[in-house]
């Protein structure tokens, strides 16, 4: 399988900052990879996809980037509504693989 | 819009097989457009990719993917006439209680865009 690790676990922000979270694969796998944003008590949702496409509906101000083994996740003003986990997942395997999560707390 | 509703035993004994149907609503499983999947999540912990199936036109049975370490346990299966596909995993213990989410997997980037609102299984005498 295919390992994706993400940094850091968890991060304090206050609102209208910059966020980014890493997240690293243990082998290359191009540009197919994914964001989801988990609220907690609810099912996770699809940000990004292919590393930079915003799936429809999400703000601008998140954006994704990196292929190979290293990717982000920004966040260029967090709102309120964004204190979430956020989870990458790869798509080169057959076999899926998600990352550990990045929980994002107020300051 | 697409909605996926997860339905099933809260409640499972160890040992036994956990039964869960993912009803589709918005989406045609039977169009060959999408596979449909399951993802779980352990109460506190991350989310683990279970499998995912494409209906192929006369059984699910050659379009399916299943995580390696489960795939011995793993069935999921289509019912087109109803609308849903469902998932069975057998001889289950305490390591599988978690929220199942059920989801649409987007073939052409293996990515899940509608999701389930999840339901808790819990394994337990």
């Amino acid at each position: 399988d295919i390992q994706m690790t993400q940094s850091p676990s968890s991060l304090s922000a206050s609102v209208g900052d910059r966020v980014t979270i890493t997240c690293r694969a243990s082998q290359s796998i191009r540009g197919q990879l994914n964001w989801y944003q988990q609220i907690p008590g609810k099912a996770p949702k699809l940000l990004i996809y292919a590393a930079s496409d915003l799936q429809s509906g999400v703000p601008s101000r998140f954006s994704g980037s990196g292929s190979g083994t290293d990717f982000t996740l920004t966040i260029s003003s967090l709102q309120p509504e964004d204190f979430a986990t956020y989870y990458c997942q790869q798509s080169y395997s057959v076999s899926l693989t998600f990352g550990g999560g990045t929980k994002v707390e107020i300051k | 819009q697409v909605q996926l509703q997860e339905s099933g035993p809260g409640l499972v004994k160890p040992s036994e097989t956990l039964s869960l149907t993912c009803t589709v609503s918005g989406d045609s499983i039977s169009s060959n457009r999408h596979y449909w999947g399951w993802i779980r999540q352990p109460p506190r912990k991350g989310l683990e990719w279970i499998g995912s199936g494409y209906y192929s036109g006369s059984d699910y049975s050659g379009g399916t993917h299943y995580n390696p370490s489960l795939k011995s346990r793993v069935t999921i299966s289509v019912d087109t006439s109803k609308n849903h596909f469902s998932l069975k995993l057998t001889s289950v213990t305490a390591a599988d209680t978690a929220v199942y989410y059920c989801a649409r997997h987007v073939g052409s980037g293996d990515y899940f865009d509608y999701w389930g609102q999840g339901t808790l299984v819990t394994v337990s005498s």
